[in-house]
């Protein structure tokens, strides 16, 4: 079966660095999707991954190592506004999102 | 620019109720999605749509139906409701470039509760 997991809950101070990580099992690879989701809203999108590396945008950076079945989201600088829920996606064979249950990020002052 | 408009935001039904969510965007895009989000569990896709005319199943498709019958609009009908579609509901949409979904923008949700 495809699977996704993720930390359920982690917890970080403000101005840390907080690494999430995702490992997945899925038939097939056709990129990984980070998401942000405050509570009560929508996931927006945060980052995509479809070659072995890293990316970075801002704050944000994100790595993939497709053989280790990998990847992690890197936070910097946290702020009280990165208090949410991440969500990691991988595109499968049939180009479908499968979804991890997301990690919930608790920031504290 | 209103992006995924999603209706009504907040509904209570009656086991055996029927009801439509209605999605919307104005982006364009080919391709449609719904979600039910529930505690614990990743997005699980109920159907999606890649363009007018077009629908198919995703992982939990029974109990819901959908239609798409212009590029804007993703309905989806629960025909009789029932306790285990209490959930949160999300439409999304993409652009479509034959490879499968690109990155999508979410709609509000809507939040159902079936007594």
């Amino acid at each position: 079966g495809q699977n996704i997991d993720q930390p359920t809950e982690m917890t970080a101070t403000e101005g840390a660095i907080v690494q999430i990580n995702c490992t997945y099992q899925t038939s097939g690879f056709n990129g990984l999707f980070w998401y942000q989701q405050h509570a009560g809203e929508a996931p927006t999108f945060l980052s995509y991954n479809v070659l072995d590396g890293l990316e970075e945008k801002g704050r944000f950076s994100s790595f993939l190592s497709r053989s280790k079945g990998y990847s992690y989201l890197l936070l910097k600088e946290l702020q009280m506004k990165d208090s949410a829920s991440y969500l990691c996606a991988v595109r499968d064979s049939n180009y479908q999102l499968i979804w991890g249950a997301g990690t919930k990020l608790i920031i504290k002052p | 620019n209103a992006g995924v408009t999603q209706t009504p935001k907040f509904q209570v039904l009656k086991t055996g109720q029927s009801m439509t969510l209605q999605c919307a965007q104005d982006m364009n895009h080919e391709y449609m999605s719904w979600y039910r989000q529930d505690p614990g569990m990743g997005l699980r896709l109920i159907h999606y749509s890649v363009g007018a005319g077009i629908t198919d199943q995703g992982e939990v498709p029974n109990g819901y139906n959908v239609s798409r019958s212009t590029t804007e609009d993703f309905p989806l009908r629960l025909l009789s409701a029932a306790p285990s579609q209490t959930s949160v509901y999300f439409c999304a949409s993409s652009p479509f470039d034959g490879s499968g979904a690109n990155v999508l923008t979410f709609g509000a949700g809507s939040r159902l509760t079936v007594l």
